[in-house]
């Protein structure tokens, strides 16, 4: 199986650009899309990115979402920071058998 | 509007078998894979496994196989997540999730969660 790393934690200021990223162990981050979900405290997930760079309907465009071949890496990057953005948010791929989440970014915006 | 409605939360003691719900509406429940996730207090998500409803096609997370059961029922658009005998550790919150049109492993939509308590 494969593993999906993720910083720990990450913080900007409101109105900057961050990226946050997500690197794959094994198998190429090309091979199956990857999915990036928030997770504000005490709230279910929701789905920011699905399929590598598309967002849900009511998702803003602040949101993006792209992989790297190069680095075998996702990123999901939000530009204009919001305070509400402040979250946890995990990747997610898959390798043919078993879906894999990352463990997951906080992102404080202060 | 794409709902996903999860049972409310359970307080049960080890050994006390328990089966949850999901239950879909807005789209047709027959086509979309339905996924398990798990969140233990403080952790991250972990998979548990899908199930397709429109044949019950069901595939497990190696760590959850033999854990638990995913079902689902059609008729009424919903699907399970059961135990048979119930452990502290199994104590988190449930998530169900819709995979995308097409895909069994992409979630674009996610129910509230069912918080499973078990203690003695």
């Amino acid at each position: 199986n494969f593993m999906l790393t993720q910083p720990h934690s990450v913080s900007e200021s409101p109105g900057k650009t961050i990226t946050i990223s997500c690197t794959r162990t094994s198998g190429s981050i090309a091979n199956h899309y990857v999915q990036w979900y928030q997770q504000r405290p005490g709230s279910a997930p929701t789905t920011v990115i699905y399929e590598d760079n598309v967002r849900p309907s009511g998702v803003p465009d602040r949101f993006s979402g792209s992989i790297d071949v190069s680095s075998n890496s996702a990123s999901l990057t939000i530009s204009g920071l919001k305070t509400e953005d402040g979250a946890d948010y995990y990747c997610q791929s898959y390798d043919g058998h078993t879906v894999v989440f990352g463990g997951g970014t906080k992102l404080t915006v202060l | 509007e794409v709902q996903l409605v999860q049972s409310g939360a359970e307080v049960k003691k080890p050994g006390e078998s328990l089966k949850i719900s999901c239950k879909g509406s807005g789209y047709s429940f027959t086509s979309h894979w339905i996924g398990w996730v798990r969140q233990m207090p403080g952790k991250g998500l972990e998979w548990m496994g899908i199930i397709y409803p429109g044949d019950s096609d069901t595939r497990y997370s190696p760590s959850f196989q033999g854990q638990v059961t995913i079902s689902a029922d059609k008729s009424v658009n919903t699907a399970y997540l059961q135990w048979s005998s119930l452990k502290a550790s199994d104590s988190a919150i449930y998530y169900c999730a819709r995979a995308a049109p097409g895909s069994h492993e992409s979630f674009d939509f996610w129910g509230p969660g069912t918080m499973v308590i078990v203690s003695s």
